[in-house]
């Protein structure tokens, strides 16, 4: 049973849209993490969360922006989508090891 | 050199045997030892920890740490088709527990 949630699991959206991804999670944990990973690829981590009002960017440039609110949610936000950013998109929760998120499948057009 | 780095096989085993999967990774003070299973268009979902020197079981998983040597393996015991999937080894380098992932092993189980 998953505590960590994200929606949509599957967006298609043309270029130049706004979009967010929304990743919660009820298991209180205070470190969360965005992942971007191609099909067959490696996890890039492009940005993480130590606690609220804690945003950092991660190993992988990324044009995205995430901000942290509140403990539980943790979204991210494309302000301007291009074909270039399709991609899974994977978002975690932590003390010790990672849960995941089920991922957002993006599709830019 | 990569921090983590894997076998990317893929690494093809009869039903019924044992599977070896290997990791090794650069940075002396890592401190915690993950491995991950990620199904085709899953997640990835923890499979084993790993904190000290050993081995440690779980069922059929189990995980062996040699700090001294950099490396980490999981031995999967009575290997099922189901169990056909990418492994991935995940090390947190500082006690900020911040994961950086190996690029995953891909195992195959034939029937």
């Amino acid at each position: 049973e998953a505590d960590i949630y994200q929606t949509p699991r599957y967006l298609v959206i043309g270029t130049g849209k706004k979009i967010t991804l929304e990743c919660s999670q009820t298991m209180g944990h205070d470190k969360m993490y965005w992942y971007q990973q191609d099909p067959g690829m490696e996890l890039h981590l492009i940005h993480y969360s130590y606690g609220v009002n804690s945003t950092e960017k991660g190993d992988l440039s990324s044009e995205s922006t995430v901000s942290r609110i509140r403990t539980e949610h943790f979204p991210l936000t494309l302000e301007s989508a291009r074909p270039s950013h399709t991609s899974q998109y994977l978002c975690a929760s932590s003390i010790y090891g990672y849960t995941f998120g089920s991922g957002t499948r993006l599709t830019v057009v | 050199q990569k921090e983590v780095e894997q076998n990317s096989g893929p690494l093809s085993v009869p039903e019924g045997a044992i599977a070896s999967l290997n990791c090794t990774y650069s940075d002396r003070g890592s401190q915690s030892f993950f491995w991950y299973r990620q199904y085709s268009g899953k997640s990835p979902e923890l499979i084993m920890s790993i904190y000290s020197n050993g081995d440690k079981e779980d069922g059929r998983f189990t995980a062996q740490l040699n700090k001294a040597s950099q490396y980490v393996s999981l031995l999967i015991r009575d290997s099922q088709p189901s169990d056909s999937a990418t492994y991935l080894c995940a090390v947190a380098m500082d006690s900020s527990y911040k994961l950086i992932f190996g690029s995953g092993t891909r195992l195959l189980v034939r029937p």
